[in-house]
């Protein structure tokens, strides 16, 4: 069974820094793009980015580029997302996704259960 | 880039069909047959229901599915019922090498 365990929800202040994580299990770790949608509350879904574990290529939406980093670690099928800098409007849920094998990641399934961030001061 | 247009909500009777657009550029949506729709209910992660503009994983019900035509997709679920209620992304691969969803649609059961 393909499956994906995010780390545990998570708080912070403004500034501080933060890594969460997705562990795969139940695929080929390296042959498939795993990326990370944000969900503000009550909002839409907002793609962030992905990573091909197999050679790290790494892709962002414009609107993350410079503020988030995605990288993977092959040994233990684990792909992370972190912040530097945080800020309150990073607050949201943060869903781990498997998306497609090959040239690029079109669609995402399974979804991992979510990792809510909440920055406040 | 901008997200995906979708209506903010569709309604619809048990039994009906009802369909959700989604409307793209010739950059997404226009320009890749990747669209894909996803299922939330409340207080749950997001389920695949369609990929690739029209195929379904494996235990996804046949009374959903997916069309497109120029710069728009849709998502028709036919034989509608209680559990279906819930918010519906669509999603693009774009010519930016990224991915966009759609603003949701809620559907409601009346």
């Amino acid at each position: 069974e393909v499956q994906l365990v995010q780390s545990g929800a998570e708080a912070r202040k403004p500034g501080e820094s933060l890594k969460i994580s997705c562990k795969a299990s139940g695929y080929s770790f390296i042959s498939h793009w795993v990326g990370w949608v944000r969900q503000m509350a009550g909002k839409d879904l907002e793609w962030m980015g992905v990573i091909y574990p197999g050679d790290s290529e790494t892709r962002y939406s414009p609107s993350f580029q410079g503020r988030v980093t995605i990288s993977a670690d092959k040994s233990t099928s684990t792909v992370y997302l972190q912040w530097s800098g945080l800020k309150a409007s990073d607050s949201a849920m943060y869903y781990c996704v498997k998306g497609s094998s090959g040239q690029h990641a079109t669609w995402f399934n399974p979804w991992g259960q979510g990792t809510l961030v909440t920055v406040t001061s | 880039q901008s997200a995906l247009t979708q209506p903010a909500s569709v309604s619809g009777s048990p039994g009906q069909s009802i369909t959700i657009s989604c409307t793209g550029t010739k950059n997404d949506i226009g320009g890749y047959n990747f669209v894909s729709w996803y299922q939330q209910h409340p207080g749950k992660a997001p389920k695949l229901l369609i990929y690739d503009v029209s195929d379904r994983p494996s235990g996804i019900s046949y009374h959903f599915s997916g069309s497109k035509s120029g710069n728009t997709a849709s998502l028709t679920i036919s034989a509608l019922r209680a559990g279906d209620e819930a918010d519906y992304y669509c999603s693009s691969y774009t010519n930016n090498k990224t991915v966009v969803f759609g603003g949701g649609t809620k559907v409601t059961v009346l």
